[in-house]
């Protein structure tokens, strides 16, 4: 298995604009989580999905955030319409029930 | 009931000395208790975890330890080399058994040669 699979690994894009990262968990894992890291607030959780329906959105800073997961092998955390305060890298994790969370490579998002 | 405190923010060693870096919690439903490696521009890793049944866990030159009467865990890590030179996380589980992690802000550790 090639682990959690993300991309674009880079995204640079003008405010107002829309932005899609996209996230593949490793086959078989049955939560999926969205974070989010900047150097101010460390590793922040946005939402995460159960055998891909979402439970918990707490995290999601504002109704510009969405996230989906049609299906067990596909997420997508959207941004829309985007801001320079959503600069960051996100990553997306996932894990089978009671054991570690693997996490993907990573998107570098700039919004300038 | 979810934030975790981790100490210090940056610590630096000469390569050969022991590294203790602690956190602690206010949750006193996490039973799950993992430490991340993250290199500059990689992804967190899971180096060591430990579970609320047991109260140490060590894995050749890191160990954790954990005190759930005081709500706190540490990692330690002894005869440290250059490349222990990472961002260290600690988290916990909240009581959730499974990946919905609360993270503390880190820890900056620098092994000189």
């Amino acid at each position: 298995d090639a682990g959690v699979i993300q991309s674009p690994r880079h995204e640079v894009t003008e405010m107002g604009q829309e932005v899609t990262l996209r996230c593949k968990p490793i086959s078989g894992h049955d939560y999926l989580f969205w974070y989010r890291q900047t150097m101010m607030r460390g590793l922040e959780l946005l939402i995460y999905f159960n055998n891909n329906v979402p439970i918990d959105d707490s995290g999601m800073p504002e109704d510009r955030f969405s996230a989906k997961m049609p299906n067990a092998s596909f997420s997508t955390l959207k941004i829309q319409p985007s801001e320079p305060r959503d600069s960051a890298v996100y990553f997306c994790a996932s894990l089978p029930l009671a054991a570690e969370a693997f996490f993907g490579q990573g998107t570098r998002l700039t919004v300038v | 009931g979810e934030n975790v405190e981790q100490h210090p923010s940056t610590l630096s060693v000469q390569e050969g000395d022991s590294a203790v870096i602690k956190c602690t919690y206010s949750d006193s439903a996490s039973n799950y208790f993992p430490w991340y490696k993250q290199e500059l521009g990689k992804r967190p890793q899971l180096i060591i975890d430990i579970r609320s049944n047991v109260g140490e866990k060590k894995d050749q030159r890191i160990a954790v330890t954990l005190n759930k009467t005081a709500k706190h865990f540490s990692l330690h890590i002894t005869e440290t080399q250059p490349e222990d030179s990472a961002v260290y996380f600690c988290a916990h589980d909240g009581g959730t058994s499974y990946g919905k992690l609360t993270f503390g802000q880190g820890t900056i550790l620098t092994v000189h040669p």
